[in-house]
């Protein structure tokens, strides 16, 4: 079984300054990684993805994130927070194989919200 | 352009009436499913199907059906609603495979009801 925890359900930044949303994992497997940005009112949109390549990936708008075994984690982090940052985030682990319905198990996200 | 597309995007219904959300893909993808959204808990996984006439059941099953009689379309059924399905309802489609895992989501369906 897999599971995913995102600390802090909501994170303030002032913008220009960094943005970390944590994320660790648990699974039986080395796993499958993402990280998926919610607009208001639009569904989920891939931010980044780490499948056992390199453990530093780089997504969309700036962002990237460090997978760490020792760790288990998985953490997402911005130099310079924008207004338009402003959003909700999910975590989300996959078992790379055998596991039944390309199912994505979600942590409960993190609304990140970014002052003037 | 690439897309999945649903219907109705807003709800709002009684205890009882059935209703059914559409969800269409035009990526000729052969995975689906349906996830419910609320408050602190993320996304749970409903059901999904993995080709045409194949589907089977996510986390959080109960009160719902689906049916996969096409590859395109992927319709979520409530056959009698109640409160506790008050949600926000997405549905995702992706490649089969090892090496995949991307879900490309819907824009969202609001439910409630009453």
């Amino acid at each position: 079984a897999q599971s995913v925890t995102q600390l802090g359900s909501h994170v303030s930044v002032s913008e220009g300054a960094l943005v970390l949303l944590r994320c660790n994992y648990s699974s039986s497997v080395p796993p499958y990684l993402f990280w998926y940005v919610q607009y208001p009112n639009q569904g989920l949109q891939l931010l980044l993805k780490y499948t056992s390549a390199a453990t530093l990936v780089k997504g969309i708008n700036g962002f990237e994130a460090e997978f760490k075994k020792s760790e288990t984690s998985f953490h997402l982090t911005k130099p310079s927070a924008h207004m338009s940052d402003a959003a909700e985030y999910f975590c989300a682990v996959r078992a790379p194989f055998g596991n039944a319905g390309n199912m994505l198990t979600f942590g409960g996200g993190t609304r990140l919200m970014v002052k003037p | 352009e690439a897309q999945v597309t649903q219907n109705p995007r807003y709800l709002i219904t009684v205890t009882g009436k059935k209703l059914t959300v559409t969800c269409s893909q035009n990526m000729n993808h052969e995975y689906m499913s349906w996830y419910r959204q609320d408050p602190g808990l993320g996304l749970r996984q409903i059901y999904y199907s993995m080709n045409v006439e194949v589907t089977d059941k996510g986390d959080v099953p109960e009160g719902y059906k689906v049916s996969r009689k096409e590859k395109r379309n992927f319709p979520l059924i409530l056959e009698s609603p109640s409160p506790n399905q008050t949600s926000l309802y997405f549905c995702a489609s992706s490649y089969t495979g090892r090496n995949t895992g991307e879900l490309f989501f819907g824009e969202g369906s609001r439910l409630t009801v009453l």
